[in-house]
């Protein structure tokens, strides 16, 4: 059964701490896997990733692939009160595979 | 439009009431997905559309939920009889080409579903 696993489920930082946020996966037909954050309404795109070992960045963050492990992570730096939300990982396959979230709360 | 638009934002319907959401997708994206959202970490994907045919419907529930994308109309996606686990915030999203084109879904904001 293809799946989408997130790790931790909820995570609660100080601001300028530095998170790991972890998704694994076990999909069929691996295409691409996408990072999405998801604040009060619809998910905003992050990343997409499709090759390993070649990091994505976004001012502070950055995310990599790794296609034999079968994982990717996403590293927030100086993280932000604006940072908290729910981040979201998706893996395409056959069809788009949501892992549960993580739930990233910064306090300041 | 440039966005995904999703109408009603807040939809509440007494059990065993019909309910209908709307979604129009972004102009010249051709497949549309339909997914449910029942605690605010899961997400489980329904159905998609490829223009007004069905691509994949392998995540919806085979009694009471139907779905549409007729020329011309937004989107729909309609539960008959509906029950009080069906309450949850069902989100649409758009992509220009499907899954196998590494193409990013963009989303609309969601219909809150309420059964009472």
């Amino acid at each position: 059964e293809d799946k989408v696993v997130q790790s931790p489920l909820s995570l609660v930082v100080h601001e300028g701490d530095t998170v790991t946020l972890n998704c694994s996966y076990e999909v069929t037909n691996f295409r691409s896997l996408l990072w999405y954050k998801q604040e009060k309404k619809a998910p905003t795109f992050l990343f997409m990733l499709t090759s390993s070992g070649i990091e994505k960045k976004s001012g502070r963050l950055s995310s990599i692939l790794d296609k034999k492990e079968l994982f990717s992570i996403l590293n927030i730096t100086a993280t932000q009160t604006g940072d908290s939300a729910v981040y979201l990982c998706a893996v395409v396959g056959n069809q788009f595979y949501f892992g549960t979230g993580t739930s990233l709360t910064v306090i300041p | 439009g440039e966005e995904v638009a999703q109408t009603p934002k807040h939809l509440v319907r007494g059990e065993g009431q019909k309910a209908k959401l709307y979604c129009a997708p972004i102009k010249g994206h051709s497949y549309v997905f339909w997914y449910q959202q029942v605690l605010k970490n899961e997400f489980k994907f329904l159905i998609s559309f490829q223009n007004e045919n069905v691509f994949d419907e392998t995540g919806m529930p085979k009694e009471r939920f139907s779905a549409k994308c007729l020329p011309n109309s937004p989107c729909s996606l309609e539960i008959q009889a509906t029950k009080l686990e069906d309450s949850a915030v069902y989100f649409c999203a758009s992509s220009q080409w499907g899954p196998i084109s590494n193409q990013p879904q963009h989303f609309g904001d969601g219909t809150r579903l309420s059964i009472l």
